[in-house]
């Protein structure tokens, strides 16, 4: 059973500070790898994905793929509350299936 | 707006009755995935079409479950006899077909509560 493993918090972040949110995944061929942002009552919005092993930015962003240990990351820098919201990572394996994780619950506090 | 228009936003209806929900993907995308949701846990996939072609349905997905997408454009997802366990947000996504990496572009879902 490939699987996509998240914490599902709450993680509790104060404003203004780093969030650091981790997921692994079971299929050592898996070859992309996405992360979705999704308020309450609301649908999936894609924030980034990432193909390669290393770091992609974009903006506050950061996307941290490590394909030897098979875990990917979302950092968010200078944390915001309009930033809380449950972050689910998503990876197409290598039957190109998507498996979702079952997301993370972000809780940015002033 | 350009992106995935899915209605209606919100359907509440009786056990035992028809339900059919309609999705219009962003237009120069050839995929289209149906998925569910409840709450806490992670989009699970139900069926997706690449142009008007039903390429995969998952197996979970009971027989009361249909989904057409007759030109390749907008697609409906039909539940027959409703249960309650089929209370759920139900989500299109959108994606183009090149490569095998297209990330996904959701729809704002439809709601759905059976009574």
């Amino acid at each position: 059973q490939k699987e996509v493993e998240q914490n599902s918090g709450p993680l509790s972040v104060p404003e203004g500070a780093i969030a650091s949110l981790n997921c692994t995944y079971s299929d050592r061929g898996s070859q992309s790898f996405f992360w979705y942002r999704q308020y309450s009552g609301k649908s999936p919005e894609l924030i980034m994905f990432i193909y390669s092993n290393g770091d992609k930015e974009d903006g506050r962003f950061t996307a941290q793929l490590n394909k030897a240990s098979q875990y990917v990351s979302l950092l968010i820098r200078d944390s915001q509350p309009s930033d809380s919201a449950t972050y689910l990572c998503a990876v197409i394996d290598s039957n190109y299936q998507l498996i979702w994780g079952a997301g993370t619950k972000l809780i940015i506090k002033p | 707006d350009t992106g995935v228009s899915q209605n209606p936003r919100h359907k509440i209806t009786k056990r035992g009755q028809n339900v059919t929900f309609r999705c219009d993907p962003i237009s120069e995308h050839n995929r289209l995935y149906w998925y569910r949701q409840t709450l806490g846990q992670g989009p699970e996939f139900l069926t997706y079409f690449q142009n008007e072609a039903q390429l995969e349905k998952s197996r979970l997905l009971s027989d009361r479950f249909s989904a057409e997408r007759p030109k390749g454009s907008f697609s409906t997802l039909e539940i027959q006899r409703t249960e309650q366990g089929d209370s759920a947000m139900y989500l299109c996504a959108s994606s183009l077909a090149w490569g095998e990496n297209s990330p996904l572009h959701f729809g704002n879902g439809t709601r759905l509560t059976v009574t």
